[in-house]
């Protein structure tokens, strides 16, 4: 398997467009997460999927981000409109259940800058 | 919210010595890993010890648990310039169902 992936590695884009996220999740696993990360607020847990369907979206900034997970392999994240203070690193992962003892994988994250 | 709290927030120390940082937690948990994240990329697993485990090793790696504390331990030993990066400690919350993280620790070995 060739791990989590994400698209686009790096994103551009000016205030007020939307941004569209793509994760494409290990064969398998039945948790999806997106996190985002700053230097300010760290890591933090957006929402969370169990077998496609959203779980725990509590951390999810505004109404402005918006998740989904129409199947297994595939997820997006959009943010529409999109403002500077959306920038950062936003990271999607994968995993069986953690109470069980299993790890996560992380994808190589999309950098995402807001002008 | 943040689950965990590294310390020390950053540490810089010459090849060949030994790394210490310590994560602390707030709630019960039944597991607790750590991982590692080098500049520009994702976080990679190293290393997960069960609340019933008080130590575990795993090549230059030493974990320790205190459950009464609520606190772990990562050690690196030996350490070598290639372990530079940010190591995160991060428990199971919300029903066992999601993975939290600390702060982070920024290690820097230096040649």
């Amino acid at each position: 398997d060739a791990g989590v992936i994400q698209s686009p590695r790096h994103e551009v884009t000016e205030m007020g467009q939307e941004v569209t996220l793509r994760c494409k999740p290990i064969s398998g696993h039945d948790y999806l997460f997106w996190y985002r990360q700053t230097m300010m607020r760290g890591l933090e847990l957006l929402i969370y999927f169990n077998n496609n369907v959203p779980i725990d979206d509590s951390g999810m900034p505004e109404d402005r981000f918006s998740a989904k997970m129409p199947n297994a392999s595939f997820s997006t994240l959009k943010i529409q409109p999109s403002e500077p203070r959306d920038s950062a690193v936003y990271f999607c992962a994968s995993s069986l259940a953690f109470g069980k003892g299993t790890e996560a994988f992380f994808g190589q994250g999309t950098r995402l800058t807001v002008v | 919210s943040q689950q965990g709290e590294e310390d020390p927030q950053a540490l810089s120390i010459q090849e060949g010595e030994n790394a210490t940082m310590n994560c602390s937690y707030k709630t019960s948990i039944n597991n607790l890993q750590w991982y590692r994240q080098n500049s520009g990329r994702g976080l990679v697993h190293l290393i997960l010890i069960r609340s019933n485990e008080r130590e575990k090793h795993s090549g230059r790696l030493r974990v320790t648990l205190d459950t009464s504390k609520k606190s772990s331990s990562l050690l690196i030993t030996a350490s070598r310039a290639a372990d530079t990066a940010s190591y995160f400690c991060a428990t199971p919350s919300g029903g066992g169902n999601k993975l939290t993280f600390g702060t982070g620790t920024q290690l820097k070995v230096e040649l």
